[in-house]
């Protein structure tokens, strides 16, 4: 069964302090990982895909890399913005869904 | 930057009642999603739709459920009998190919 897991549940770093989030997964087939941001009470809003082992994409301080069974979304020096909580998400071929993790829930203090 | 929107954005219905979702994917995109997630849980696929039909849909997608575009820039999620389980978010999102973006989402409340 294709599934998703996220860890930690939930990540408390203080502002400047850097850490990874992980995301394992088993599929049947990959074709693509996803990471998104979620607010509270707001939409998935989307950050990165990833379609190959040794894929890395990078956006301001997050840092996003793959391997053939998880990927890392790397934190460079939070700040108190980057509070949020991080999905992956995962899309097996001959599948149109997207199957998601439950999320790490960062929080960043000054 | 082109978004997906979504109206409205709270919904309060009574049990039993038949509420419609409405969502407008970005312009370009010809594949449409439905997703719900309740409070602390998962996000979770309901649907997906191309080409004026549903091309896959999961086992929470049943008879109560429906899909439509009515028109060339809407796309609706109707649950024709409500119930208590369905309170939830619902994402719509759409996608040109591989990235799927979503919209802001409708809480809707089933009392």
């Amino acid at each position: 069964e294709d599934q998703v897991t996220q860890s930690p549940e939930a990540l408390r770093l203080q502002e400047g302090e850097s850490s990874s989030l992980n995301c394992s997964y088993t599929v049947s087939g990959l074709r693509g990982l996803f990471w998104y941001r979620q607010d509270p009470g707001k939409g998935p809003e989307f950050l990165f895909t990833l379609y190959s082992a040794g894929e890395e994409k990078e956006k301001e301080r997050l840092k996003a890399t793959l391997t053939k069974k998880e990927s890392f979304l790397h934190i460079t020096a939070p700040k108190p913005e980057d509070s949020a909580t991080y999905l992956c998400a995962v899309a097996p071929y001959n599948t149109d869904k997207l199957i998601f993790g439950t999320g790490t829930r960062l929080q960043v203090f000054p | 930057e082109p978004e997906v929107t979504q109206t409205p954005s709270h919904q309060v219905t009574q049990m039993g009642q038949e509420v419609i979702l409405r969502c407008v994917p970005i312009s370009n995109h010809l594949y449409f999603y439905w997703y719900r997630q309740i409070l602390g849980q998962k996000v979770e696929f309901l649907v997906s739709f191309y080409n004026n039909e549903i091309s896959e849909k999961s086992e929470i997608f049943d008879d109560q459920f429906s899909v439509e575009r009515p028109d060339g820039s809407n796309f609706t999620l109707k649950i024709r009998s409500t119930k208590l389980e369905d309170s939830a978010m619902y994402f719509c999102a759409s996608s040109s190919r591989q990235t799927q973006y979503f919209g802001p989402g409708t809480r809707l409340l089933v009392l």
